[in-house]
């Protein structure tokens, strides 16, 4: 069965420094999102692509996070710098084009900020 | 706004016994509505949709959620749970304005105790 594939799991990285997290979504899917999921709470919507243009970025803070998926293919989140507050779970997820359609998640990046 | 509320932080109930996991649910338009689970460390696993047509939707694992409009709500149940669905559960809606972007609840964390 075809997955969303993430890496790394596991991030731990100082304040001021920069990460990025990877995410190759499941093949022929058109639309790849990336979430952010604080500790006890559900996911948040941070930046949607429909094949390799940015359909919804309005949660994204722009000062410090950028997204790309060059190709329409696969994905890299970026942080720079790194804050304390960003320590999360960073969930990817991919979807076909057709409306209503279930996301599929990858199993996350867990970034912890110290 | 589109929102969901997921009133119980926690629910318990014993092996073998039917499990409930509350939804209620705000949109503007018809609402489309979502289960996923979530397996600790793990991405988020779909369980189940409501589109249109029957107010009963059978999912995966033998879960299944009731649509109710008149209540806003949208309920997963399962007949007899196993310790197994021992989880974090989300319910989620579509937004309205966005490429289906979803909405998360806060998460419920169900134990099955034996």
């Amino acid at each position: 069965e075809a997955e969303v594939a993430q890496s790394p799991r596991y991030k731990i990285t100082e304040k001021s420094q920069a990460v990025a997290f990877w995410c190759d979504p499941i093949s022929g899917h058109a639309t790849l999102y990336w979430y952010r999921q604080i500790l006890g709470q559900g996911p948040e919507l941070l930046v949607q692509f429909q094949d390799e243009s940015v359909v919804d970025d309005s949660q994204l803070p722009k000062d410090r996070f950028s997204a790309e998926r060059l190709k329409g293919v696969d994905s890299t989140l970026k942080i720079q710098p790194a804050e304390l507050g960003d320590s999360a779970m960073y969930l990817c997820a991919s979807s076909p084009r057709r409306p209503h359609n279930e996301q599929f998640f990858g199993p996350g990046t867990r970034l912890t900020v110290l | 706004a589109q929102s969901v509320a997921q009133p119980e932080d926690q629910v318990n109930v014993a092996e073998g016994n039917p499990l409930t996991v509350k939804c209620t649910y705000s949109v503007s338009g018809n609402p489309y509505l979502f289960w996923y689970v979530q397996y600790p460390n793990r991405g988020l696993q779909f369980l189940l949709k409501y589109i249109t047509g029957d107010n009963l939707v059978k999912g995966s694992y033998g879960f299944e959620a009731e649509f109710n409009k008149s209540q806003t709500s949208f309920h997963l149940k399962k007949p007899s749970a196993l310790v197994s669905d021992s989880a974090l559960y989300f319910c989620a809606v579509r937004d309205a304005g966005g490429y289906n972007k979803l909405i998360f609840g806060a998460g419920t964390r169900l134990a099955v105790h034996p």
